[in-house]
């Protein structure tokens, strides 16, 4: 069965310098979901788009944002990036309303070092 | 204070032995929905079982079941039969309410990291 599809899978970068990370829900899906997780945490929910809106929004920096296209594929842009910006990011897709569990489907994650 | 509490920050079992991760929850919310996901070392986030907070029945799926007790506030995951490959940390999560527009985010506890032992 299909996955959620994210790239890249690892990407290093400098201090200060931007990031685009994508993420492909799985096919039917049109929510999506973006996590956090820092090196021995639990994931922090982010932001999330439902139908190309965004429809929740967590502790997501300033210094980021995010859309959903018409594909409902989506990418998060992260700018000024900071050493504290090392983390493994999800993204996670779902039925949104049209299943009562909504249940999150992860996808393999972006592993963004800052250096 | 914290929404998901996993009190096992390790565990370790021996193969073919069952196995349950602790999870109690935090809400005020009536409707509600539980979830489990393992990480293993390669980092990807594989959902394992839901349970919701109307759900009269204690989930199952293969070798994970759920044993939800509402008033208590638990909801704990049994392995069952564990398996080398189920070396891996343990998420619970929460979702707060019934799908509703901005009303959707996971909160997970701190994980519980399983050994299973050969």
């Amino acid at each position: 069965a299909a996955g959620v599809i994210q790239s890249p899978r690892h990407l290093i970068k400098e201090k200060r310098e931007t990031a685009t990370l994508k993420c492909y829900p799985i096919p039917r899906h049109d929510t999506v979901y973006w996590y956090q997780q820092g090196p021995g945490q639990d994931p922090q929910f982010l932001i999330s788009f439902y139908e190309k809106m965004q429809s929740d929004k967590g502790s997501i920096p300033d210094r980021f944002s995010a859309q959903q296209f018409s594909d409902y594929h989506s990418e998060l842009n992260m700018s000024s990036l900071e050493l504290g910006d090392s983390a493994l990011y999800f993204c996670a897709s779902s039925l949104g309303p049209r299943e009562a569990k909504n249940i999150q489907y992860f996808g393999a994650g972006t592993r963004l070092s800052v250096l | 204070a914290q929404k998901i509490t996993q009190t096992q920050p390790g565990m370790f079992v021996q193969e073919k032995e069952a196995v349950t991760l602790d999870c109690t929850y935090d809400t005020s919310d009536p409707s509600y929905g539980l979830f489990w996901y393992k990480q293993p070392s390669s980092g990807e986030m594989i959902f394992l079982i839901y349970q919701g907070s109307y759900d009269q029945q204690n989930a199952t799926e293969g070798r994970y079941s759920l044993n939800f007790q509402k008033a208590r506030k638990s909801a704990n995951l049994v392995i069952s039969a564990s398996q080398l490959g189920d070396s891996a940390m343990y998420f619970c999560a929460m979702r707060e309410g019934g799908w509703s527009f901005g009303n959707e985010k996971l909160t997970f506890g701190t994980g519980t990291r399983l050994t299973i032992i050969p």
